[in-house]
């Protein structure tokens, strides 16, 4: 157990719907990131919050946003759905900004399946 | 952008026997991490490599980062079955940002 949850674990939905993943860092960690991981582009960086502020921006669309809160979880919205946004998005979590000795601690993942 | 290159792809070996598997880029890393992921669950992290030519040892796990910083390997000696996994190559992106992670080498260990 890493210490970072995720909800819900798994979702179904349909195309054009707007979904709403929410993620728990672990305790002390001030920086959430949010990965998207299917077959065929592997593990893709999405974007990064640190204490509630925006700080790197990866492969994002623009249907997709996300926010820290104060409390330090973190939502990853997505909307106008399509078939192939169908994938496992991950949020990882860490004590500090991306560094060479960060460790970010990955939650177990929701699997969206978009219909 | 960087690009971490991963191989083999997909390996499949008998418990007992050891294994290397690969990550390779054209770019030069100040650092390069070593993941697994299981069926199921996020990755986690393995091990970090900092300077070139270093060696890092996990039990049964040997990573070496390259001379030059561009690659690194992992060999696995006297593979278990609870060594099958995804194993997952990272690195910081030239801005020192956010993580490039490779593609991955999907490991099955047979009893």
């Amino acid at each position: 157990d890493s210490g970072v949850t995720q909800t819900p674990k798994h979702l179904i939905t349909a195309t054009g719907q707007r979904v709403t993943l929410r993620c728990s860092p672990r305790s002390g960690d001030l920086s959430v990131y949010w990965y998207q991981q299917s077959l065929d582009q592997g593990l893709q960086f999405l974007i990064q919050y640190y204490n509630g502020e925006e700080r790197a921006k990866g492969n994002i669309l623009e249907r997709f946003s996300a926010q820290q809160f104060p409390d330090l979880h973190s939502e990853l919205n997505l909307s106008s759905l399509e078939l192939g946004d169908s994938a496992l998005y991950f949020c990882a979590s860490s004590v500090g900004l991306a560094g060479s000795q960060e460790t970010q601690y990955f939650g177990p993942g929701t699997r969206l399946l978009v219909l | 952008t960087q690009l971490l290159e991963q191989s083999p792809q997909f390996l499949s070996i008998q418990e007992g026997e050891n294994l290397t598997v690969y990550c390779n880029s054209s770019s030069v890393f100040s650092s390069l991490q070593w993941y697994r992921q299981e069926p199921g669950e996020g990755p986690v992290l393995l091990v970090t490599v900092v300077t070139g030519g270093e060696v890092k040892k996990l039990k049964r796990l040997t990573f070496q980062f390259g001379d030059a910083r561009k690659d690194s390997s992992l060999h696995i000696t006297a593979a278990q079955p609870g060594d099958t996994g995804l194993y997952l190559c990272a690195a910081l992106d030239n801005y020192g940002q956010n993580f490039v992670f490779g593609p991955g080498t999907r490991l099955s260990v047979l009893p």
